[in-house]
């Protein structure tokens, strides 16, 4: 069973509108969370990170926040672009402990299209 | 710095054929390594992640190995090719071990591979 899931499979939004993207995880323990893009044929490349402690962080136009409570994460997408269609991709860190190496666990993404 | 390198960019190979992809990583020492898979439409797929010379773990039961018989290259292979192994593969290391920043995967291009 995948230990980070991520909703919706994918939208479409309009230029200009915001949209928010969900991340819920079971990964254990928990290091720390990181939202990456991937544009079509590319490799993806980190947005955000955030640690255990951190609620909310922002990177331009995306706003990310973490409640490590209940293990949910999401990415909003503020004033859309039509650059910003792409997947999105929440990927979670174990920590590294003695018996955990701190393996990367990656969610199946959430294909954004925006729309002029 | 650190750069990964990953060929070829796209391939063609006909159902029954070997394959063998190559991924390299520089700057680094005991990267933890991965491949994974993305077919069309859909999100990335674990296959295979080493953290070490001879230590790979096999996500997903496939026709498809892995290979690392350098520190920092890592190999996938397949001795016959099937239809369904058409995707997008792509190669990513991270940090490992204690005080390293297990934080970000760092992926490389990509390797188009249609099977036909």
């Amino acid at each position: 069973k995948n230990q980070v899931e991520q909703s919706p499979q994918s939208l479409i939004i309009l230029e200009g509108k915001n949209c928010t993207l969900q991340c819920n995880y079971t990964v254990s323990p928990f290091s720390n969370l990181r939202w990456y893009k991937q544009d079509t044929g590319r490799g993806p490349v980190s947005l955000t990170i955030m640690t255990f402690s951190e609620n909310t962080k922002s990177n331009g136009r995306y706003t990310a926040t973490l409640d490590a409570d209940t293990k949910q994460s999401s990415l909003h997408i503020t004033a859309s672009q039509l650059s910003d269609s792409a997947s999105y991709i929440c990927v979670v860190s174990q920590r590294m402990t003695t018996d955990s190496w701190g393996k990367l666990q990656f969610g199946a993404g959430t294909q954004v299209v925006v729309t002029p | 710095s650190q750069t990964i390198h990953q060929w070829p960019a796209t391939l063609v190979q006909p159902v029954g054929s070997p394959l063998s992809l190559e991924c390299t990583v520089e700057g680094t020492s005991n990267p933890n390594l991965y491949w994974y898979r993305q077919a069309a439409g859909r999100g990335l797929q674990l296959l295979f992640y080493s953290i070490g010379i001879d230590q790979i773990s096999s996500e997903v039961p496939q026709n498809l190995s892995a290979s690392r018989p350098q520190d920092r290259q890592f190999i996938l292979s397949s001795k016959k090719l099937l239809l369904s192994d058409s995707g997008f593969y792509l190669c990513a290391w991270s940090f490992s071990g204690p005080g390293r920043p297990n934080t970000e995967a760092f992926f490389g291009q990509g390797t188009r591979l249609t099977v036909v």
